[in-house]
């Protein structure tokens, strides 16, 4: 398996512009997390998924942010209209979980600035 | 639900020095206790695991021991070369909550 996959790695857009980032997590595993990481915030749990349903999204900052998983093999973390205080780099995470040895797979992270 | 203290870096060190990076967890539960490292412009990734109490990780020559009576998980390395040189997240993992929450990561840095 090739891993986690996120695109686009690097996203430079204006202020008010809709952003999509994607991702494709590991074929079989169950759950799926996005994080967003910062200097000022370190690493910090937005949204997570499990069996493409969201089980908890307290960590989705305001409504100009959501995130969809219509199946099994793809997600999106949207943000509209983008901010500046929204550049950082988001993280995908898969994993299988229910079994308490489980590791958590990141992909390369897409590095978001908003100007 | 779960939260991770870990010590404020940067750990600056010369090559060859001995390592250790302070992380103690509250958790509910009986978590399972894990240890990523993150290279610059890369993803986490695993670097070693406990899942009960007096395990022991080993990765790399990193270790770690779950203490379950101090809630601590420090990592340690005998003897620290450049390449390790990252940032370090400690993570707690229960089964009620299946989500992983992270520290805030402690930077390492190596010198030659």
């Amino acid at each position: 398996d090739a891993g986690v996959i996120q695109s686009p790695r690097h996203e430079v857009t204006e202020m008010g512009q809709e952003v999509t980032l994607r991702c494709k997590p590991i074929s079989g595993h169950n759950s799926l997390f996005w994080y967003r990481q910062t200097m000022m915030r370190g690493l910090e749990l937005l949204i997570y998924f499990n069996n493409n349903v969201p089980i908890d999204d307290s960590g989705m900052p305001e409504d100009r942010f959501s995130a969809k998983m219509p199946n099994a093999s793809f997600s999106t973390l949207k943000i509209q209209p983008s901010e500046p205080r929204d550049s950082a780099v988001y993280f995908c995470a898969s994993s299988m979980v229910g079994n308490l040895n489980t590791e958590a797979f990141f992909g390369q992270g897409t590095r978001l600035t908003v100007v | 639900g779960n939260s991770v203290t870990q010590m404020e870096g940067p750990v600056t060190l010369s090559e060859e020095a001995f390592l250790t990076i302070n992380c103690t967890y509250t958790a509910t539960g009986y978590p399972s206790l894990f240890w990523y490292v993150q290279y610059p412009g890369e993803g986490l990734q695993l670097l070693l695991k406990a899942t009960k109490a007096d395990d022991k990780g080993s990765n790399k020559g990193f270790e770690a021991t779950y203490r379950k009576e101090t809630t601590s998980f420090h990592l340690e390395k005998g003897s620290v070369q450049v390449s390790d040189s990252a940032v370090y997240f400690c993570a707690p993992l229960s089964y009620n909550t299946d989500k992983l929450i992270f520290g805030t990561g402690t930077r390492l840095q190596v010198f030659p």
